[in-house]
């Protein structure tokens, strides 16, 4: 079955370190693998999708077959990059759906 | 375009209350999606509907039923509210399924 981990509930960083949000899937096929945000209050958005190959907000993402991972990198994190962040994955099969993982709030401090 | 909006913004209930959220999206979306998202359990998918004139279970869909109104509009409802409904609520379109999602901004609901 189709599954998204996303193992750390909360991440704390310092302004102007690097971020790694974490995420490891479970896909049978080739997947495509998304990034959604979702800033205090606010509705969720797309940050990045795999299949872009783009860098959103300085956010790159490389999806590794291997290690089943999509890790979500910044290398100097900034204030406004706090908010809760969610990786998911097509559900498959003839249901035509995203699964989300459980999200990691990133809180970066001054 | 609005994107996807949804009312109302905020909601109380008390126990066995009934009520309907409402989507809708501009975008000419053929599918359209109720998540619920509740604390350290991310966005689970209550009900979907891939196209106009059809819709299917999700994750949770156990005390909600929904209607695909037509193209545009795509509504939630609790027949007989608990306060395990006590949660955020959003609705989403995307143009197929399985690609891009975009939500709309939420229905904070609480059932006492």
């Amino acid at each position: 079955a189709q599954r998204v981990t996303q193992p750390e509930k909360l991440l704390s960083v310092f302004k102007g370190a690097p971020v790694e949000l974490k995420c490891n899937y479970s896909y049978s096929g080739s997947p495509e693998l998304f990034w959604y945000v979702q800033y205090s209050r606010q509705r969720l958005q797309l940050l990045l999708r795999h299949i872009s190959r783009e860098s959103i907000k300085g956010f790159t993402a490389d999806l590794n077959k291997g290690e089943t991972s999509f890790h979500l990198k910044k290398p100097f994190a900034q204030e406004e990059d706090s908010a809760m962040y969610y990786c998911a994955l097509p559900s498959g099969g003839s249901q035509g759906n995203l699964i989300f993982g459980k999200g990691t709030k990133l809180s970066v401090k001054p | 375009n609005a994107g996807v909006t949804q009312t109302p913004k905020f909601q109380v209930l008390k126990t066995g209350q009934s009520m309907t959220l409402q989507c809708a999206q501009d975008m000419n979306h053929n599918s359209m999606y109720w998540y619920r998202q509740d604390p350290g359990m991310g966005l689970r998918l209550i009900y979907y509907s891939a196209s106009e004139g059809t819709t299917d279970k999700g994750e949770v869909p156990n005390g909600y039923n929904v209607s695909r109104l037509n193209k545009r509009e795509f509504s939630l409802r609790l027949e007989s509210a608990a306060p395990s409904q006590t949660s955020v609520y959003f609705c989403a379109s995307s143009e197929n399924s399985g690609i891009t999602q975009y939500f709309g901004p939420g229905t904070r609901l609480t059932v006492l």
